[in-house]
């Protein structure tokens, strides 16, 4: 079983809609990274989170620590917001994730 | 901003070479990382370094070697390319106060192909 599991795989939406992905873990951890990779390859960090919640413009990242579980939530998607959405939790190192691939049609 | 740079974004290369990848970030990072993404697995971390010529080994080394010369530049070698080595490969720099505790910022990526 992998020590952090993301859900779903895959999510294709229409725009507008609101997009919930979920993460969830199995091991101890000080702090939940999100973070965003357009088609391409480049990633780049959304929010780094150890308790209650975070936002930034559509974006809301939450965590429950005792649940060990985290949801990223787009409020009013939009086409640019498609790309690959991956967790990662943190100790001494990251452990990562295999991510939600998201696709929003206009 | 901080800018990490990789020098190649596509790479071919043949079985049995050589095959350098260099990385550069700008903003004084104490760690970097090296990372190789393939599909459904997520990113996996080969090798990181905390400070100049230290290294750790991450999940997947084998195959690997890396050099830390300059803290700015964190290099990944491939002894002798294996067509199981094709891949993305992604550099990654953070502040040392705890690696799982510090954001991680990312180059573009070289995706490299073994013939």
């Amino acid at each position: 079983k992998n020590e952090v599991e993301q859900s779903p795989q895959n999510l294709t939406a229409q725009e507008g809609e609101f997009i919930t992905i979920n993460c969830s873990y199995s091991v101890g951890i000080s702090a939940l990274h999100w973070l965003q990779q357009h088609p391409g390859g480049g990633i780049v960090s959304l929010f780094m989170l150890s308790s209650g919640k975070k936002k930034h413009g559509r974006l809301i990242a939450t965590i429950n620590i005792q649940e060990k579980h985290s949801s990223l939530h787009i409020t009013a998607s939009h086409p640019r917001d498609s790309a690959v959405y991956i967790c990662a939790v943190g100790g001494y190192q990251l452990i990562w994730g295999a991510g939600t691939k998201l696709i929003i049609k206009p | 901003d901080v800018k990490v740079t990789q020098s190649s974004r596509y790479l071919v290369k043949r079985t049995g070479e050589k095959v350098f990848l260099e990385c550069v970030q700008d903003m004084d990072h104490e760690n970097m990382f090296w990372y190789r993404q393939d599909p459904g697995l997520g990113l996996r971390l080969i090798y990181f370094s905390y400070d100049v010529k230290m290294k750790e080994k991450g999940d997947i080394p084998e195959g690997y070697s890396v050099s830390r010369e300059k803290k700015e530049r964190f290099s990944l070698i491939l002894e002798s390319a294996s067509t199981n080595q094709t891949s993305m490969y992604l550099c990654a720099s953070s502040t040392k106060e705890g690696t799982g505790n510090q954001p991680q910022h990312f180059g573009d990526g070289t995706r490299l192909s073994i013939l």
